[in-house]
């Protein structure tokens, strides 16, 4: 099946830095999608980009969709505790049938303060 | 809005036994639902895609005579995790889209943690 891959796998920060994290994949998917988990707790939505190039923003974070559509970034700007967590890519490579998603491997964020 | 909830959020049970988890999406329907696990430290493997009124498909390597699926409504799947066995403890975590076409997000529940003694 299709594999993203996702890095860094773990991020160590000091709070107020900004963080960078990207997915690439060997396919074409046409959603990508950013989520965060915390431990115990199911993944929570982010950022949903549907089309090739698009940069979408939800407050300090911003997340792109690749031109060639193999590859996504998320960033995090002035990053402050309650960033922590788990952080998942996801792909989707149907426009609209009802498939599942394919997740990376997550980047792990923690920050010092 | 396109909230999902998962019941029971934690279960316990013996081996041989079976354990059922429900999923249901709160605020909106969804005619497919998605079925994921996750082992500890690891990413979430979909196992199943729940469509309404329909079997379910499975993925690859996953035993649909062991995890039964049964999409009862346009809210509600629910995840049969039959003669459970140790190795069947993971976390388990539905996901519905809210969208009836098109691309679409997914949003997910808070997950069922299955310890099988």
């Amino acid at each position: 099946g299709q594999q993203l891959n996702q890095s860094p796998q773990s991020m160590f920060i000091q709070e107020g830095e900004d963080v960078s994290m990207n997915c690439t994949s060997s396919s074409i998917f046409n959603t990508w999608l950013w989520y965060k988990q915390e431990p115990g707790e199911g993944p929570v939505l982010l950022i949903a980009l549907y089309k090739a190039g698009e940069l979408t923003s939800n407050g300090r974070l911003t997340a792109q969709f690749g031109i060639t559509r193999k590859d996504s970034f998320l960033n995090i700007s002035a990053s402050i505790p309650s960033d922590v967590g788990i952080y998942f890519c996801a792909g989707l490579d149907s426009g609209g049938g009802a498939d599942g998603l394919t997740f990376g491997k997550g980047t792990h964020l923690i920050i010092q303060p | 809005g396109a909230v999902v909830s998962q019941h029971p959020s934690w279960v316990i049970c013996k081996s041989g036994t079976s354990v059922k988890i429900e999923c249901r999406s709160l605020d909106f329907q969804a005619t497919t639902m998605f079925w994921y696990r996750q082992f500890p430290k690891q990413s979430l493997m979909l196992m199943a895609t729940s469509n309404e009124g329909s079997k379910a498909t499975y993925e690859q390597g996953v035993e649909k005579d062991k995890f039964l699926i049964n999409h009862a409504s346009l809210t509600l799947s629910t995840l049969t995790v039959t003669s459970a066995h140790p190795e069947d403890s993971s976390f388990y975590i539905c996901s519905a889209s809210p969208r009836a076409g098109g691309p679409r997000e997914q949003y997910f529940g808070p997950g069922t943690r299955l310890t099988v003694t």
